[in-house]
């Protein structure tokens, strides 16, 4: 099946700095997703984003689907950024990559 | 109200015994899926059914089996509870054809089999 890669799988932000989160995958794929699962559980999805770039507040997200990769970029990041980021790669099924825990300290 | 909903939130059971998840959904969707969470592996998906006349295995379907009762309701049974069962489950939903398109969760059922 498809590999799903994330990196890196830790990372510690003090509370107003950037930081980029990457996705590698090891075949072609219909759509791309990025989550963000909070330290509480919940699972928000934050982009559906196939190929190109969007942007969502301090989020962005840019997918480089021939060369099999997505990166999110969280700029300015706060406190309540903390949590578990997975990428999830459809091919056909979804499959998600073991995610980035991202903790941001005040 | 959450659009997603799951329940039990929390479930303690013994080996051996039946249990049941169920999942709700109020956003009008045809897709729904059963997914399960252990520390470190991500998301991995169990069943998912594309309308109530379609079940699919997926890739961590045995010892599991589901029910879509209708276009709102698919519920996930464990028929006899191992320990290694042990696990976060999340129910998800996504609205779109051809392609999964976007997926929207519950907000998960934690279950410990002792």
């Amino acid at each position: 099946g498809i590999q799903v890669e994330q990196s890196p799988p830790d990372l510690i932000l003090q509370e107003g700095a950037n930081s980029t989160l990457r996705c590698n995958f090891s075949d072609s794929v219909n759509n791309l997703q990025w989550f963000h699962q909070n330290p509480w559980g919940q699972l928000i999805n934050l982009f559906y984003i196939p190929s190109g770039t969007k942007q969502n507040g301090r989020l962005s997200a840019t997918t480089v689907a021939t060369e099999r990769y997505s990166l999110l970029y969280i700029s300015s990041s706060q406190t309540t950024d903390s949590g578990v980021y997975f990428c999830a790669v459809e091919h056909p099924k979804l499959s998600f990559g073991a995610g980035t825990t991202v903790t941001v300290r005040a | 109200d959450a659009d997603v909903t799951q329940t039990p939130r929390n479930r303690i059971t013994k080996t051996g015994k039946r249990i049941m998840l169920e999942c709700s959904q109020t956003k009008g969707h045809d897709r729904m899926y059963w997914y399960r969470q252990d520390p470190g592996l991500g998301l991995r998906l169990i069943y998912y059914s594309f309308d109530v006349k379609d079940i699919n295995k997926g890739e961590i379907s045995d010892g599991y089996s589901v029910s879509r009762q209708a276009q709102a309701k698919f519920s996930l049974s464990l028929e006899s509870a191992i320990p290694n069962q042990t696990a976060l489950y999340f129910c998800a939903t996504s609205g779109r054809t051809g392609t999964t398109g976007e997926l929207f969760f519950g907000e998960g059922s934690r279950l410990t089999v002792l």
